[in-house]
């Protein structure tokens, strides 16, 4: 099976620009997270859709911070605007269901904001 | 490739020896745990689960142990090979559907 697709794969931005990732999840796969990983560090979950509801965004900076699932399927983070802590990878998941534990991860994007 | 985290716990290991990884986690009512592999410019990569009523649990190569006392856990790698370098992830799951990663531990295999 294909697995999670991600893109871009890397992204240079200058703080307070706006970035946008997008994620194609494994099909079939009804729950998709995203995850903020910065280097040295595991990955921190920002926000978990189940279909295309947010089941806990509770991580997820709000003032900067936004994500969609239209139609329960692909879906976008949106940083606006960027600083320079947000330097990071940006991990998409997904999993068959929110019970389900083990996800499949994409590659992520690497976001560098200079 | 690029790195996953240049500040990391490491461990070196000679090629065709065992491998040990430890984790420690933070909440008591932790049921469900999972280790992680994550190779350079990759996303973590599924090794194996365990569930808090076992306390051992083997896959091919791979052993996690669980000790719900001390709240550690372990990954027993078998045979290690140059294509176990990577970094290694323990996560915590509380019951529920948000799972916690650790900070990870970078394994290096000598030739």
């Amino acid at each position: 099976e294909a697995g999670v697709a991600q893109s871009p794969r890397y992204k240079i931005i200058e703080k307070r620009q706006s970035v946008a990732f997008w994620c194609n999840p494994i099909s079939g796969h009804a729950t998709l997270y995203w995850y903020q990983q910065i280097l040295g560090q595991g990955p921190k979950l920002l926000i978990q859709f189940q279909n295309n509801g947010v089941v806990d965004d509770s991580q997820l900076p709000k003032d900067r911070f936004s994500a969609e699932r239209l139609k329960g399927v692909d879906s976008t983070l949106k940083i606006q605007p960027a600083k320079l802590e947000d330097s990071a990878v940006y991990l998409c998941a997904s999993s068959l269901s929110s019970v389900t534990y083990g996800y499949t991860f994409g590659s992520g994007t690497r976001l560098t904001v200079v | 490739g690029e790195s996953v985290g240049l500040h990391l716990p490491t461990l070196s290991v000679q090629e065709g020896d065992n491998s040990i990884i430890n984790c420690a986690y933070s909440n008591s009512a932790s049921d469900y745990f999972i280790w992680y592999k994550q190779e350079s410019g990759k996303g973590p990569q599924f090794i194996i689960d365990i569930r808090s009523n076992m306390d051992k649990r083997q896959g091919q190569r791979v052993t996690v142990l669980l000790n719900k006392t001390v709240k550690h856990l372990s990954l027993q790698i078998a045979a290690t090979q140059p294509g176990d370098s990577a970094v290694y992830f323990c996560a915590e799951n509380t019951g529920g559907f948000k799972t916690i990663f650790g900070a990870g531990t970078r394994l290096f295999v000598k030739a």
